[in-house]
């Protein structure tokens, strides 16, 4: 089963504007991270909140989370076309730290 | 980056042959996970180790087995492939609570 829904499945954008990723997840987590791919790539660790945190910034990223709403999400600020790729959040729950993944959001970001 | 290699990185297989995947870490770390990707379903878990022969089923572990009798090794076995498994997998190391987990480059299976 899938505990992550994110939203949207894409997003294009111009360099130097902001971008939105969204998340959902369904049970109770220790901590939710998100995660970037590059095409044929393997999954670059970006950022990871834990489940009694509610934001958290690295660089250009913001990350939020509402436990009650179950949901995070991801802006990455002041995008560059570097920043093109696929982003994934991904809920640990249990001994572990089992992660369970979203099915991603393409990002695209014009030059 | 995390020590991992994954070998092969590529391979094209017939319907039917086993297919061992080995992941390789320098970290010494406890835990190593296997996952697939496929379009549309994100990575999903299909066996992970905490520890030297201690193993435990993911999510998608139907017609897999693994195996890890060093640290730094952990196999995935494919005993009859079948086209299904057409995918990328990939590996991935944790070294502990609060701490994220490193992933391999993946491996690129084909069975046809």
């Amino acid at each position: 089963s899938q505990q992550g829904e994110e939203d949207p499945q894409a997003l294009s954008i111009q360099e130097g504007e902001n971008a939105t990723m969204n998340c959902s997840y369904k049970t109770s987590i220790n901590n939710l991270q998100w995660y970037r791919q590059n095409s044929g790539r393997g999954l670059v660790h970006l950022i990871l909140i834990r489940s009694n945190e509610r934001e958290k910034h690295s660089g250009r990223l913001r990350v939020t989370l509402d436990t009650s709403k179950k949901s995070s999400s991801l802006l990455i600020t002041a995008s560059r076309a570097a920043d093109t790729a696929s982003y994934f959040c991904a809920t640990a729950a249990g001994s572990g730290d089992k992660l369970t993944f979203g099915t991603g959001t393409r990002l695209a970001v014009r030059p | 980056d995390a020590g991992i290699t994954q070998s092969p990185r590529h391979k094209v297989t017939e319907t039917g042959t086993p297919v061992t995947l080995r992941c390789h870490q320098t970290e010494n770390h406890r835990y190593m996970y296997w996952y697939r990707q496929d379009p549309g379903h994100g990575l999903r878990l299909i066996h992970y180790s905490y520890g030297v022969k201690d193993t435990d089923k993911g999510e998608v572990s139907d017609g897999y087995s693994v195996s890890r009798s060093k640290t730094e090794d952990f196999l995935l076995t494919l005993e009859s492939a079948t086209s299904s498994q057409t995918s990328v997998y990939f590996c991935a190391i944790w070294e502990g609570a609060g701490q994220p987990q490193h992933f391999g480059d993946g491996t690129r299976l084909s069975i046809l």
